[in-house]
C-alpha cells in the first residue's frame, strides 16, 4: 500500500490529452511538500519529468505540465504519442515518516 | 556529468545481508545533497529504502529501519547499502540516487541492479 495514491492505469487515443492524480494526505502533499513526476519506460530507471509541482527540466516536451492543489496532485499530457506509453510515478516528502514516499504508479497505454 | 553505478552479488541467500555499493563519477559527494536507495520488486512499483545526507545523517524507511545501514566512504566516492535478514520480498531492482533535498526531486539515477534472495 503505498503512502501515495494513483490510478493503476489509464490509457488514450494518439494526439489526446490524458491526466494522472496523485493524492496524499496531510503529512504530504498537504503539508506543502512539493511533487515531482517520473517517467519509466520499460526496462530502465526511471528520470524525473516534472519537479516542484509544475516545472519542467530541459529536454522534457511542453506537452507534459504537472499541478498541484491541496493533499493531490495531477500530471497531465497532452497530444499523445506512442512513444509516452510507460509507467508514471509521484513522488513527494512526508513529515509523519520522515523520508520520500512514492505513488503506486499508473501505466500509460496509448490505444 | 554525474554517473552513479551499483555494483554487488546478484544473488543473496535468504536470512543472510544484500550488500550493494553505489560508485559515484562526475561529483564529490561529500559537497552535498541526499544520497540514496531505491528499490522497485519485479512489476511492482518504487520504493525509497534509506538516504544519507553528504554530513553523514542518514535518514530510513520506518518499514525497513531495524534492517538498512547506509554508509559512506568518501575516500571512494562510493555509498553503500546493507540489508539483513533478507527474504524472498527483499527481490527487487536497486536503484542508487541522488535526491537535491528533502523537499526536491531525484535528478540522478544508476541505472539499476537486480538482486534476487534465492536459495
Amino acid at each position: 500500500q503505498s503512502v501515495l495514491t494513483q490510478p493503476p492505469s489509464v490509457s488514450g487515443a494518439p494526439g489526446q490529452r490524458v491526466t494522472i492524480s496523485c493524492t496524499g494526505s496531510r503529512s504530504n502533499i498537504g503539508a506543502g511538500y512539493d511533487v515531482h513526476w517520473y517517467q519509466q519506460l520499460p526496462g530502465t530507471a526511471p528520470k524525473v519529468l516534472i519537479y516542484g509541482n509544475s516545472n519542467r527540466p530541459s529536454g522534457v516536451p511542453d506537452r507534459f505540465s504537472g499541478s498541484k492543489s491541496g493533499t493531490s496532485a495531477s500530471l497531465a499530457i497532452s497530444g499523445l504519442q506512442a512513444e509516452d506509453e510507460a509507467d508514471y510515478y509521484c513522488q513527494s516528502y512526508d513529515s509523519s515518516l520522515s523520508g520520500w514516499v512514492f505513488g503506486g504508479g499508473t501505466k500509460l497505454t496509448v490505444l | 556529468q554525474v554517473q552513479l553505478q551499483e555494483s554487488g552479488p546478484g544473488l543473496v541467500r535468504p536470512s543472510e545481508t544484500l550488500s550493494l555499493t553505489c560508485t559515484v563519477s562526475g561529483y564529490s559527494i561529500s559537497n552535498a545533497y541526499y544520497w540514496g536507495w531505491i528499490r522497485q520488486p519485479p512489476g511492482k512499483g518504487l520504493e525509497w529504502i534509506g538516504s544519507i545526507y553528504h554530513s553523514g545523517s542518514t535518514y530510513y524507511n520506518p518499514s525497513l529501519k531495524s534492517r538498512v545501514t547506509i554508509l559512506v566512504v568518501t575516500s571512494k566516492n562510493q555509498f553503500s547499502l546493507k540489508l539483513s535478514s533478507v527474504t524472498a520480498a527483499d527481490t527487487a531492482v536497486y536503484y542508487c540516487v541522488r535526491l537535491l533535498g528533502g523537499n526536491d526531486e531525484i535528478d540522478y539515477w544508476g541505472q539499476g541492479t537486480l538482486v534476487t534472495v534465492s536459495s
